[in-house]
């Protein structure tokens, strides 16, 4: 079975903290993806990558980075984490559009 | 630019009984349309979805779409939900020459007993 694995279901971290979120695929997708939801807003795109050492700026990209070096695997960075960071993070990957997107379980953030 | 709009922030429905959500999209360009499903603390999974072809799509766990071009819609529906089916469900839509899948802000349904 196809499969997004996301290192952490929940993490508390402080405030200032650099964060790393990792997310790792097993089906050889060229694309990845980062969002994060929360609550009546949705899933908003984060940053999202078309090959390896590639990146682009979703809709939301300020205060996150992030770094992919092999096929497999794409990491979220949070700089400096702030409290309005705290939400779930949703990693995904797709060989393409008409395939859709296969997403990892989450990864719940807290900042205190 | 596209867009998605779910009409219904929250849908209650009785157990058994048939439930509609719906989903309103707006694209100048041909698009592929999704229905997600997102169980409790848990990442989002596909139910369904139309590339092209015949415009009623089935799906997983009874589900299914029917996709109105004139009327920019693609509505889920089951005839007979269980509370199994307590979710959150996302509509979602993609250019067909994009890889970025744009998402609606979900409808929660909630099954009565």
């Amino acid at each position: 079975d196809v499969k997004v694995t996301q290192s952490s279901r929940y993490l508390v971290k402080r405030t200032g903290e650099k964060v790393f979120l990792e997310c790792v695929q097993d089906m050889d997708h060229e694309n990845m993806f980062w969002y994060r939801q929360d609550p009546g807003l949705g899933l908003r795109l984060i940053y999202f990558s078309y090959d390896v050492k590639m990146k682009e700026k979703g809709d939301i990209p300020e205060g996150y980075s992030v770094s992919r070096e092999k096929k497999e695997r794409f990491s979220l960075i949070l700089e400096s984490a702030s409290t309005n960071q705290t939400s779930m993070y949703l990693c995904a990957s797709s060989p393409g559009s008409n395939y859709g997107y296969t997403f990892g379980s989450g990864t719940r953030l807290t900042v205190v | 630019a596209q867009s998605v709009t779910q009409l219904d922030s929250q849908v209650p429905v009785f157990e058994e009984a048939p439930v509609e959500l719906r989903c309103n999209y707006s694209s100048s360009v041909s698009v592929y349309l999704f229905w997600y499903v997102q169980y409790p603390n848990q990442g989002l999974q596909l139910l369904l979805k139309y590339l092209s072809g015949s415009t009623l799509v089935k799906g997983i766990n009874g589900f299914e779409a029917e996709f109105n071009k004139s009327q920019t819609s693609f509505h889920l529906r089951k005839p007979s939900v269980h509370i199994s089916d307590t979710a959150e469900y996302f509509c979602a839509v993609t250019p067909n020459r994009d890889d970025k899948i744009i998402f609606g802000k979900g409808t929660r349904l909630h099954i009565l007993p």
